[in-house]
This record gives structure tokens, C-alpha cells and sequence, in this order.
């Protein structure tokens, strides 16, 4: 049972390319979030899928895209990376909705754009 | 905007000792309330949850909410130093899809 998987663990992007960030969980959860974490800014969302099919924009959604593919899918897009992107990325999942259920979190990718 | 605000520390104690960790949130309507705890360069782990005012205990650990006073606690009893990490507390709000975070209180337990 691996809980929530992000792929990959790292990754340096030039300015302006672009890059799929990868999360799979198998816990049979409804919803999935993306955060991104800077410091002294805390955990910040990005976007969420409260169920298979919807997704909304959290907090800093500008710079983003997601997908949600099927249930156990949830995968964040950068179209055209900027150094402001620079960030550890964690995808989560809940077993229901938001806002009561907790989270739990995949073990981050490490972004960095130059 | 819905904050939650956390003393960022460092907060030292003693092994053995009781950590208080502590919380406030801006949402008077806020519901949930969570503690993780992040080792360096990990990702957070929850440690706990409450959603009633009172206290709630887990082996070693208590939180404490008080929904008048919009604040919410972390007691770490008999601490360790495998405790030392940062504690993050999040809280939703009132009608929001999203759980807000503070930036984390770091505690160091020494032996």
C-alpha cells in the first residue's frame, strides 16, 4: 500500500518549458490537492479535485493546470515555467470532500527553474 | 483571506519535558483543525485532529481547540528528540474547499 505517489522526486527546468507533474494515490480517496510549499509563505493550494471529474482553483492557481484522470489520477501541469515557480510541490488526497477530511500527502517534488 | 498564524520558534525543550505548540485562526467559522508534523525534507504527516471545543489526547499527544478564542494547541508530553521537526496546524474555513496553513512552529528537543 503506497499511499499517495508523486513522480518524479526532482526536476530543473530552463525558463519557459514545460513539465507534468505526476500523482497517483491508492487509498480509494474522493478528492486530490495540489500544494506548493516556499519558505516562511506555509502550504499553499494550488488546485483541488473534490471528486473524479471537477476541479477548482485553490489559493495560486495562476501558472497552472491540472487534470484529473480517473480516480486515482491527479497530475499538475506547468506550460511555460518561470523562476516564481520554483517551489516543493506535494500532491494529497482525502477520503471525502473537504473541508473535515485530513489530508495525506505524497513525499514532494523538488522544482527548480533557472 | 483566512489566516492562521503560528510563532515560528525555534522552540527548545529539555527531553522529557511538555512541548506546547500553539495556534490561532481568523475564521470564526472554521470547523477542522489539524496537526502535522514535518521532518526536514519530508512531506507533513498528520499527527492529530480536532473538531470539538475541548481537549482530544492520542498517546503522548493533546490538542487542545477553543472555537471563542479562535485557537488551537499541540501538548507534546514526555518529549523526545525524534520529536524535533516542524509542526504545522491547519484549519479550513467556513464554507471553503481548502485547508489553510500556518508556516509552522520548529521545535527542537534536546537531549
Amino acid at each position: 500500500n503506497a499511499g499517495v505517489t508523486q513522480t518524479p522526486k526532482f526536476q530543473v527546468l530552463k525558463t519557459g518549458q514545460s513539465m507534468t507533474l505526476q500523482c497517483a494515490q491508492d487509498m480509494n480517496h474522493n478528492s486530490m490537492y495540489w500544494y506548493r510549499q516556499d519558505p516562511g509563505m506555509g502550504l499553499r493550494l494550488i488546485y483541488y479535485s473534490a471528486s473524479e471529474g471537477t476541479t477548482d482553483k485553490g489559493e495560486v492557481p495562476n501558472g497552472y493546470n491540472v487534470s484529473r484522470l480517473n480516480k486515482r489520477e491527479f497530475s499538475l501541469r506547468l506550460e511555460s515555467a518561470a523562476p516564481s515557480q520554483t517551489s516543493v510541490y506535494f500532491c494529497a488526497s482525502s477520503e471525502w470532500g473537504p473541508p473535515g477530511s485530513p489530508l495525506h500527502f505524497g513525499n514532494g517534488t523538488r522544482l527548480t527553474v533557472t | 483571506q483566512k489566516e492562521v498564524e503560528q510563532n515560528s520558534g525555534p522552540l527548545s525543550v529539555p527531553e522529557g519535558a511538555i512541548a506546547s505548540l500553539n495556534c490561532t485562526y481568523s475564521d470564526r467559522g472554521s470547523q477542522s483543525f489539524f496537526w502535522y508534523r514535518q521532518y526536514s525534507g519530508k512531506s507533513p504527516e498528520l499527527i492529530m485532529f480536532i473538531y470539538s471545543n475541548g481537549d482530544k489526547e492520542d498517546g503522548r499527544f493533546t490538542a487542545q481547540l477553543n472555537k471563542a478564542s479562535q485557537y488551537v494547541s499541540l501538548l507534546i508530553r514526555d518529549s523526545q528528540p525524534s520529536d524535533s521537526a516542524t509542526y504545522l496546524c491547519a484549519v479550513n474555513g467556513d464554507g471553503a474547499n481548502n485547508l489553510f496553513f500556518g508556516t509552522g512552529t520548529r521545535l527542537t528537543v534536546i537531549p
